[in-house]
């Protein structure tokens, strides 16, 4: 069975602190995907980054950068001097890979709210 | 530039009542999925589907029916609404493979 653990459920920081927000997952499958949306306070939900089983290399965008290891289950997520406009809550998912005729089936964490104060 | 399109944005129905959540993409994705979303408890997943007329249950489908009616469209019913349905859902589709999820803007559901 597939499951994404967010055990953080609030983070409040001051502008131009780090921040790491958690992301354990299991999963039997061994190819599948690990996603991470953002969704600020306006509601929609935005894609920020996809990453494979096969690929544990770590990746930086910006200030944002991501750290996934297998050994322990994680794929977490960074955000370097972070600024107010960060606010928002952030989604684990995982997916597995069904085959390209078949749909995934994808689980979400239940997300870690992130306020940067000011 | 559409995207994902749901209708309607807000409804509130009595218990017991029944609607249906439009959902259409014009993207050209195989991969449609229905979400709810609850205070601190994420997204989970209500349906999903693969292509036109086939359907998966997902992590929640109990009181739920789905019908993917072409490839461009996926709707969601409730045939007797309870107020545990109360909540925030999100239609998405995706292309092939490991393509990310795009979201509709939700429709937020109040069942009194």
């Amino acid at each position: 069975a597939q499951k994404v653990t967010q055990a953080q459920t609030e983070i409040s920081v001051v502008e131009k602190e780090d921040v790491t927000l958690d992301c354990v997952y299991e999963t039997r499958d061994t190819t599948y995907y690990l996603f991470w949306y953002k969704q600020p306070p306006s509601g929609e939900l935005v894609f920020l980054i996809r990453r494979n089983s096969f690929d544990e290399q770590n990746e930086i965008s910006g200030r944002y950068s991501w750290n996934f290891q297998k050994s322990t289950s994680s794929f977490n997520f960074t955000i370097t001097a972070s600024q107010v406009v960060d606010s928002a809550v952030y989604f684990c998912a995982l997916s597995t890979f069904p085959g390209y005729s078949s749909a995934s089936k994808i689980i979400f964490g239940s997300g870690t709210r992130l306020s940067i104060r000011p | 530039n559409a995207g994902v399109t749901q209708t309607p944005k807000f409804q509130v129905l009595k218990t017991g009542q029944s609607m249906t959540l439009q959902c259409a993409q014009d993207m050209n994705h195989n991969s449609m999925y229905w979400y709810r979303q609850d205070p601190g408890m994420g997204l989970r997943l209500i349906y999903y589907s693969a292509s036109e007329g086939t359907t998966d249950k997902g992590e929640v489908p109990n009181g739920y029916n789905v019908s993917r009616l072409n490839k461009r469209e996926f709707s969601l019913r409730l045939e007797s609404a309870a107020p545990s349905q109360t909540s925030v859902y999100f239609c998405a589709s995706s292309g092939q493979g490991d393509s990310p999820l795009h979201f509709g803007n939700g429709t937020r559901l109040t069942v009194t």
